[in-house]
């Protein structure tokens, strides 16, 4: 399955944190979702083939990679109180022009900014 | 505008009814839409796709109903039992590849 490391993770205002997924085995996308606390995922955005190929409603501050095995990593800079929430990765697995592929979550991370 | 919201936001039921929730999306232009579960510590978890070109879709014990007329999609779950007890969210893809996920219905099962 997905996992993500590290399951919690305590900050403060204005650090950076790098959160951590690998892909499900056979999978080659990866998307990120912020879930606050009684909400739906927002999109962050996705990684294909090593590319961020759509991104959500999100400032600069997030930024990713996909590495060639296909894990990813979610990098959040100048980090602010309402960075707070359940950091979701999913994967699926997507050739180009399809948009029906299921996704695959992990537990995610908890980030709790201070 | 990219929306997708829910008529209730808690549901209860007696062990052994059938439970009935409901989403209202907002893009006529979606063109696929999912049902997901959310126990409590773990992340979304698949539960049953539909196609804008299909009205109804079952699986095992689940049904998902679409009417793009008035722009609303239910699941259905037979004979709930307690560990349907969850947070469920409606999703939808319009074109492109995110998924836009309403704010989640939490259903309670009574024993």
């Amino acid at each position: 399955g997905v996992t993500q490391s590290p399951t919690h993770l305590i900050k403060t205002r204005g650090q950076q944190v790098t959160l951590r997924c690998s892909s499900q085995s056979g999978h080659n996308t990866v998307s990120w979702y912020q879930q606050a606390l009684g909400q739906g995922p927002q999109f962050i955005f996705q990684y294909y083939e090593e590319e961020e190929r759509q991104r959500g409603n999100f400032p600069d501050r997030f930024s990713g990679h996909q590495f060639p095995n296909y894990s990813s990593e979610l990098n959040v800079n100048a980090l602010e109180l309402d960075d707070s929430a359940l950091y979701l990765c999913a994967s699926s697995s997507a050739g180009t022009g399809r948009n029906n592929e299921k996704l695959f979550f992990g537990s995610g991370t908890q980030l709790s900014v201070l | 505008g990219e929306s997708v919201g829910l008529h209730l936001p808690t549901l209860s039921v007696q062990e052994g009814d059938n439970s009935i929730i409901n989403c209202a999306y907002s893009n006529s232009a979606s063109d696929y839409f999912i049902w997901y579960k959310q126990e409590s510590g773990k992340g979304p978890q698949f539960i049953i796709d539909i196609r804008s070109n299909m009205d109804k879709r079952q699986g095992q014990r689940v049904t998902v109903l679409l009417n793009k007329t008035v722009k609303h999609l239910s699941l259905q779950i037979a004979a709930t039992q307690p560990g349907d007890s969850a947070v469920y969210f409606c999703a939808e893809r319009t074109g492109g590849f995110k998924t836009i996920f309403g704010a989640g219905t939490r259903l309670f099962v009574k024993a």
